[in-house]
């Protein structure tokens, strides 16, 4: 079993529609979690960071966790084909561990 | 600007040539660390450093070398390159290592050994 599993996709969504993209881990000393996002060709950029249960929001995107279940999932409202990318998940059980990574494809 | 370079970004070599892919942050960060991505595996990591002259191995450390003798730099070296190294590499630096530190990454090295 990977430490951090994530869907390869591609997960392909109509503009405007809500994108959502989950996360599973191994670990459940797991303190941390991140999604990052990565245009192809290049390097991954933070958008969320999550450390407790439930969901933070940070204007079009919602990050949710649940440790029991031990999930994180991202929502994106209103996608827009500039969302098109890589997310990648990554957790932190006292070093940073990512996922391979979900390709979502919004289709103006 | 805050940032970490690479360079080269481009790298096509043979075999056994030894290389060293440099990599270096203006943010006075501390913690310092490479990756290789590779299709399917997502991002591993090769060697991490805490601070100046404090190293150690990540999960792929095997045929790679790094040290750490400035605090901005964070070289990667291959002493002798095989086909199975090539990937593409990203150095990424945080203020300090831990949860609550943002990783930044640099904008990749694509590594191809012939």
């Amino acid at each position: 079993q990977k430490e951090v599993e994530q869907n390869s996709g591609p997960l392909s969504v109509p503009e405007g529609a809500i994108a959502s993209l989950n996360c599973t881990y191994s670990d459940r000393g797991s303190q941390s979690f991140f999604w990052y996002r990565q245009y192809s060709g290049k390097s991954p950029e933070l958008i969320m960071s999550i450390y407790s249960n439930g969901d933070k929001e940070d204007g079009r995107f919602t990050a949710q966790l649940n440790k029991a279940s031990q999930y994180v999932s991202l929502l994106i409202r209103d996608s827009q084909p500039s969302d098109s990318a890589t997310y990648l998940c990554a957790v932190f059980p006292g070093k940073t561990i990512f996922g391979a990574g979900t390709r979502l494809f919004v289709k103006a | 600007e805050a940032q970490v370079t690479q360079n080269p970004r481009y790298l096509i070599t043979v075999t056994g040539k030894k290389l060293t892919v440099t990599c270096s942050q203006n943010m006075n960060h501390e913690y310092m660390s490479w990756y290789r991505q590779d299709p399917g595996l997502g991002l591993r990591q090769i060697y991490y450093s805490m601070n100046v002259e404090v190293t150690d191995k990540g999960d792929v450390p095997e045929g790679y070398k790094v040290s750490r003798k400035e605090k901005r730099n964070f070289p990667l070296i291959l002493e002798s390159p095989s086909p199975n190294q090539t990937s593409l590499y990203f150095c990424a630096s945080s203020l300090r290592p831990g949860s609550l530190s943002t990783q930044y990454f640099g904008p990749g090295t694509r590594l191809t050994v012939l």
